[in-house]
């Protein structure tokens, strides 16, 4: 059975740091992992998505990286900015139900 | 184009009610999504539907019920709430059940008494 786990639960952070998210899986049979951002009370905002055969995706200071070898994903922040904070969650699709299997989140925040 | 959205944006019911959440999106995607999310359980699938006329349970269907009718809604029934059902509801969609980018909406916080 497909398990996600994100650490750490919680992060704070000063301005201007550059900063890494994890999240582990424990099957490497997965067709995608998604990056998605939750602001309080809101909706999820996708963020990055990266395919089993890719090894990282970039958006502006953005960057995740994928190794299924080790069932590994990272979510590199750079420069981060007190617009960052949020919940960042990431989830994996494997399967053909097209079901994602979420972690738990971690929530960041960045203090000015 | 509004992509995914969902309505209401709040509802409380008592228990034993019964209500209907919307969710509609304008992509002409196939695939379509009902996920739950709850403290310390995170997200979890209801029921998906892979196009029209088609829908299959999740992980967690008791207590719901779905159908989809046309390429665009996909909504989800309480057939009579508990309190157990209280929670914050969300649609997604996707172009298919493949390697593909899933879009969520904005969300139904719902409260049972």
């Amino acid at each position: 059975k497909q398990e996600v786990t994100q650490i750490p639960a919680a992060l704070s952070v000063p301005e201007g740091e550059n900063l890494v998210l994890n999240c582990s899986f424990t099957d490497s049979a997965i067709y995608n992992l998604q990056w998605f951002r939750q602001d309080p009370g809101k909706g999820l905002t996708s963020l990055l998505l990266i395919q089993s055969s890719q090894r990282e995706q970039t958006s502006g200071r953005l960057n995740a990286s994928l190794d299924k070898s080790s069932g590994r994903s990272t979510l590199y922040i750079a420069a981060s900015q007190p617009g960052d904070s949020a919940t960042y969650l990431c989830a994996v699709k494997s399967g053909n139900t097209g079901k994602l299997i979420f972690g738990q989140g971690t929530t960041l925040q960045v203090k000015p | 184009n509004a992509g995914v959205t969902q309505t209401p944006k709040f509802q409380v019911l008592k228990t034993g009610q019964s209500m209907t959440l919307q969710c509609a999106q304008d992509m002409n995607h196939e695939y379509m999504s009902w996920y739950r999310q709850d403290p310390g359980m995170g997200l979890r699938l209801i029921h998906y539907s892979v196009g029209a006329g088609i829908t299959d349970q999740g992980e967690v269907p008791n207590g719901y019920n779905v159908s989809r009718s046309t390429t665009e809604d996909f909504p989800l029934r309480l057939l009579s709430a508990a309190p157990s059902q209280t929670s914050v509801y969300f649609c997604a969609s996707s172009p298919g059940t493949g390697t593909y980018e899933q879009y969520f909406g904005p969300g139904t916080r719902l409260t049972v008494t």
